[in-house]
C-alpha cells in the first residue's frame, strides 16, 4: 500500500519569511512527484512538479526531492497572505499499468500572517 | 476557452436516489480520473479510464458507476448503494509530459461538485 504522508498543521509563517512544507513517501520506485494548492472550498491547482533529485524553482516556489530519503518538500519564498491554502503532495509510482494513478497525502495547511 | 467542466456545482441527493455528476474536458486528454475528497482529508481515487470505453476501478468504487463513450466525457454515477456519498468529487485529466527521456503524466483538475445528501 503506498502511503504518503504530511503534517496536517496549520503551519504558520509571518508574511515575508519562507515556508517550508515537506512530504514523506513509501514506496521507493516512485517517479514523479507533485505538489498542488488547494483554497478553501476550490478544486487543487498543479503548482510544481519534478521528476529527478535536486531542486526545482519557479518564481517563488521552490520544490526539492530526494529519491534516496524518500522525501520531496516545497519552499514558498516571500510568502503572502494570498499563500494561505492546503498544499497536496502527490505521488506517482514506477511502470504503473494501473493508469498512473496518483497517491494524495493529506494536505498541509499554511497560514500566513500579515 | 479550454478547460475541465463539472456540473453541477452543487447537488443535493435524497436517500435511495441516484445521481449522475458531469466532467466534460476539450483538452484532448486520454486520461480522466474521478476522486473524492471527504472534509480535511486527502483525495481518494474512485475510477480512471485511459482510453474511451475502457475505465478501472480505483479505491473506492464501491456504489459508483462511470462511463467513456467519448474522449471528452467522464460521467460519474453515484448510486444508492454508496452508503456515505456526501463529498467534494473532483474530477481530472492528465497530459504526459516529456523529460529526460520519459514522459510522466500531469494531472489537472475540474472545479469540482459538492453532493449533499438530504
Amino acid at each position: 500500500q503506498k502511503e504518503v504522508e504530511q503534517n496536517s498543521g496549520p503551519l504558520s509563517v509571518p508574511e515575508g519569511a519562507i515556508a517550508s512544507l515537506n512530504c514523506t513517501y513509501s514506496d521507493r520506485g516512485s517517479q514523479s512527484f507533485f505538489w498542488y494548492r488547494q483554497y478553501s472550498g476550490k478544486s487543487p491547482e498543479l503548482i510544481m512538479s519534478i521528476y529527478s533529485n535536486g531542486d526545482k524553482e519557479d518564481g517563488r516556489f521552490t520544490a526539492q526531492l530526494n529519491k534516496a530519503s524518500q522525501y520531496v518538500s516545497l519552499l514558498i519564498r516571500d510568502s503572502q497572505p494570498s499563500d494561505s491554502a492546503t498544499y497536496l503532495c502527490a505521488v506517482n509510482g514506477p511502470n504503473n499499468n494501473a493508469g498512473n494513478m496518483l497517491t494524495f497525502g493529506g494536505g498541509t495547511r499554511l497560514m500566513v500572517k500579515p | 476557452d479550454g478547460g475541465i467542466t463539472q456540473s453541477p456545482k452543487y447537488l443535493f441527493r435524497k436517500e435511495g436516489q441516484n445521481v449522475t455528476l458531469s466532467c466534460e474536458q476539450n483538452l484532448n486528454h486520454d486520461a480522466m480520473y474521478w476522486y473524492r475528497q471527504d472534509p480535511g482529508q486527502g483525495l481518494r481515487l474512485i475510477y480512471y479510464s485511459q482510453i474511451v470505453n475502457d475505465f478501472q476501478k480505483g479505491d473506492i468504487a464501491e456504489g459508483y458507476s462511470v462511463s467513456r463513450e467519448k474522449k471528452e466525457s467522464f460521467p460519474l454515477t453515484v448510486t444508492s448503494a454508496q452508503k456515505n456519498p456526501t463529498a467534494f468529487y473532483l474530477c481530472a485529466s492528465s497530459i504526459r509530459v516529456p523529460f529526460s527521456g520519459s514522459t510522466y503524466n500531469e494531472q489537472f483538475f475540474g472545479p469540482g461538485t459538492r453532493l449533499t445528501v438530504l
